[in-house]
């Protein structure tokens, strides 16, 4: 069974970076498929980040483009979120997934406060 | 971007009667190697989204045969054949073909 879980710091102060990692088990990320970062603003719907794969191509979303860096480390089966210059505006649940994605991590807030 | 729209954006179903959710795009779907990448997905309260449906008709493992999906283009369905009180929760629909991959605003089900 394929399992991600997400982990990082719960609380960023503004213009500060967000980083989380994604731990993979049940399925080595060599092996295909891409695997991105969702993210979900308290009580609103789901926004796309990007995705990667095992090879290092990523494709982002243009709207945080300009912020976002993902990145993969297949020796530890994980791949990572790295976003910049965060305001509040970008407090959400943040998801790792296998794309479609069809399996999905537990989530993890992140909250943008001083 | 690629605008999907859902409709209703609320529903209230009786157990163990039908209930249907639509979802247009702003764009077709098809993509140039004659697949949709059109997917249906649950969030339970307090959950992460889990897939139902994927490249609009295929019920992923474990998802219910009271579940089906339909469409082509730019028009899909999903279809509850007799809603269940385990059925609760917001139901998103997504497409993969275009970048950046984007979601339904939701559907919101719930049981009279």
């Amino acid at each position: 069974q394929v399992q991600l879980q997400e982990s990082g710091p719960g609380l960023v102060k503004p213009s500060e970076t967000l980083s989380l990692t994604c731990a993979v088990s049940g399925y080595s990320i060599s092996s295909g498929y891409y695997w991105g970062w969702i993210r979900q603003p308290p009580g609103k719907g789901l926004e796309w980040i990007g995705y990667i794969y095992h090879s290092g191509t990523t494709y982002y979303n243009p709207s945080l483009m300009s912020r976002v860096t993902i990145s993969v480390d297949t020796s530890k089966n994980q791949f990572s979120l790295r976003l910049t210059s965060v305001t509040a505006a970008d407090t959400a649940v943040y998801y790792c997934a296998r794309l479609p994605p069809d399996y999905w991590g537990r989530g993890t807030l992140v909250t943008v406060s001083s | 971007d690629i605008v999907m729209t859902q409709t209703p954006l609320s529903l209230s179903v009786t157990p163990g009667q039908p209930a249907s959710i639509s979802c247009k795009s702003s764009q077709s779907l098809l993509q140039s190697d004659g697949r949709t990448y059109f997917y249906w997905y649950l969030q339970k309260a307090g959950q992460s989204p889990q897939l139902l449906i994927y490249e609009v008709s295929s019920r992923f493992s474990g998802v219910p045969d009271r579940f089906s999906g339909s469409g082509s283009g730019t028009d899909f369905t999903l279809r509850i054949s007799r809603v269940e009180a385990e059925d609760v929760g917001v139901y998103y629909c997504m497409q993969g073909t275009h970048i950046p991959l984007t979601f339904g605003p939701g559907t919101r089900v719930d049981i009279k």
